[in-house]
């Protein structure tokens, strides 16, 4: 099983230019999520998926959507990049939302020039 | 709102040094705790957990007392290695929070051969 898996791991954008980041989870999760982490602030919650059909804002929803592919993939787009959207973003999955234990991804370090 | 509060770091030891990292938490109803950590270049794990009043998670040698009296779940270890250099994430999840994780702001540990 390779668990949650995030592409790309690295990525620099233009202020304004979009991008799609891509998670992936081969657990049979009911649920997913999108953090940031930024130094001395610990993780932040975007957006999350409880089941497959359904998103909901976090803590920081400004400036990103999400998509819900199927059970197995949750997307996070960037429409017009900022670089206050410099971070580290992560992908999480869990069997379900009040199951407690997330599993997290790899990450993605994204550079907003 | 909910929130988790965890000592500032970095934290430096020596090898074979005994290790606390303080937590405190706020939260209604009845929070879930946990300890994460994330080693450089990679995604948070579960490091260990507790779900109710009086619990001790342990994993690896790291244990944590889930206090209601004094609304804490201090991690400790008793003799690190430098193998456990990492960034330690307290977090709680509560059924009052909508099922949402809160984290901490992590700790760094850093452990000298």
């Amino acid at each position: 099983n390779a668990g949650v898996t995030q592409t790309p791991k690295f990525q620099v954008l233009k202020t304004g230019q979009s991008m799609t980041l891509q998670c992936a989870q081969d657990m049979n999760h009911n649920s997913m999520y999108w953090y940031r982490q930024d130094p001395g602030m610990g993780l932040r919650l975007i957006y999350y998926s409880a089941s497959e059909g359904t998103t909901d804002k976090g803590e920081v929803p400004n400036g990103y959507n999400v998509s819900r592919l199927n059970k197995r993939e949750f997307s996070l787009r960037l429409e017009s990049a900022a670089p206050s959207q410099t971070s580290v973003y992560f992908c999480a999955s869990s069997d379900f939302v009040a199951r407690h234990e997330q599993y997290f991804g790899p990450g993605t370090r994204l550079t907003v020039t | 709102g909910n929130s988790v509060t965890q000592m500032e770091g970095p934290v430096t030891l020596s090898e074979e040094a005994f290790l606390t990292i303080n937590c405190t938490y706020t939260a209604t109803g009845y929070p879930s705790l946990f300890w994460y950590v994330q080693y450089p270049g990679e995604g948070l794990q579960l490091l260990l957990k507790a779900t109710k009043a009086d619990d001790k998670g342990s994993n690896k040698g790291f244990e944590a007392t889930y206090r209601k009296e004094t609304t804490s779940f201090h991690l400790e270890k008793g003799s690190v290695q430098v193998s456990d250099s990492a960034v330690y994430f307290c977090a709680l999840i509560s059924n009052t929070g909508g099922f949402k994780t809160i984290f901490g702001a992590g700790t760094r540990l850093f452990v000298k051969a």
